[in-house]
């Protein structure tokens, strides 16, 4: 089945406290993307990666890292989490935007909290 | 910059009438794409429709119809006799090539829509 998994999909950390939030998918997608969706501000992008070792800014960067090592896989990094980043995050993939723009295959989300 | 706007917050319409949900975007770019996505209340974001700047075709699907027009830089998406399960947040995006040519996606804020029975 095409998808794209996160994991955990739910985590409660602390102030500082270093944490991955893992994303794959399994469709040979060039394009992959971190959002962050908070009430009020819908979805914001983090970062973009349109292939492996190349990835951009989005509008939310801030306080974040992502890793594109392999085509498949595109984590999350926060190295020292805030109570401002406790929000609800999905990963999503698409095929090489190019001319194309397709549509994004979003995960399930991860819900963290940062206290 | 590019900006999506969606003015309504929530929608309340009772069961089998007819609501359109706005949306309005700005770009300064001459291709890009238009996509409505909708999350219903168990969280996952499913995919509805994609438009580019080139297509001013409306678009129907069953109950579902959008209307784009780049006069008024506006992409509304039109529900036809709702039912319950269209009850979700429905996300308006713009997807325009950022630096060096990339994917950047800038979504709006959503608009929740209640169908009440």
């Amino acid at each position: 089945e095409a998808q794209v998994t996160q994991n955990p999909r739910y985590l409660i950390t602390v102030t500082g406290k270093k944490l991955t939030v893992t994303c794959s998918q399994n469709m040979n997608h060039e394009y992959m993307s971190w959002y962050r969706q908070d009430p009020g501000l819908g979805l914001r992008q983090i970062y973009y990666s349109m292939n492996v070792e190349v990835t951009d800014k989005g509008d939310v960067p801030e306080g974040y890292k992502v890793s594109r090592k392999e085509k498949r896989n595109f984590p999350l990094i926060l190295e020292s989490p805030s109570p401002n980043q406790t929000s609800l995050y999905f990963c999503a993939s698409s095929t090489s935007p190019g001319l194309s723009y397709n549509e994004q295959f979003f995960g399930p989300g991860t819900r963290l909290t940062v206290l | 910059a590019q900006k999506v706007t969606q003015a309504q917050t929530e929608i309340s319409v009772v069961e089998k009438e007819d609501v359109t949900l706005d949306c309005v975007y700005e770009t300064r770019d001459t291709t890009y794409y238009l996509f409505w996505y909708k999350q219903p209340p168990s969280g996952e974001l499913v995919f509805l429709i994609r438009r580019n700047s080139f297509d001013e075709q409306n678009e129907i699907s069953g109950r579902y119809s959008w209307n784009f027009q780049k006069s008024t830089s506006s992409f509304n998406f039109t529900i036809t006799a709702s039912q319950v399960v269209d009850s979700a947040v429905y996300f308006c995006a713009l997807s325009e090539a950022g630096s060096g040519g990339y994917q950047k996606v800038t979504f709006g804020t959503g608009t929740k829509l209640q169908v009440i029975p």
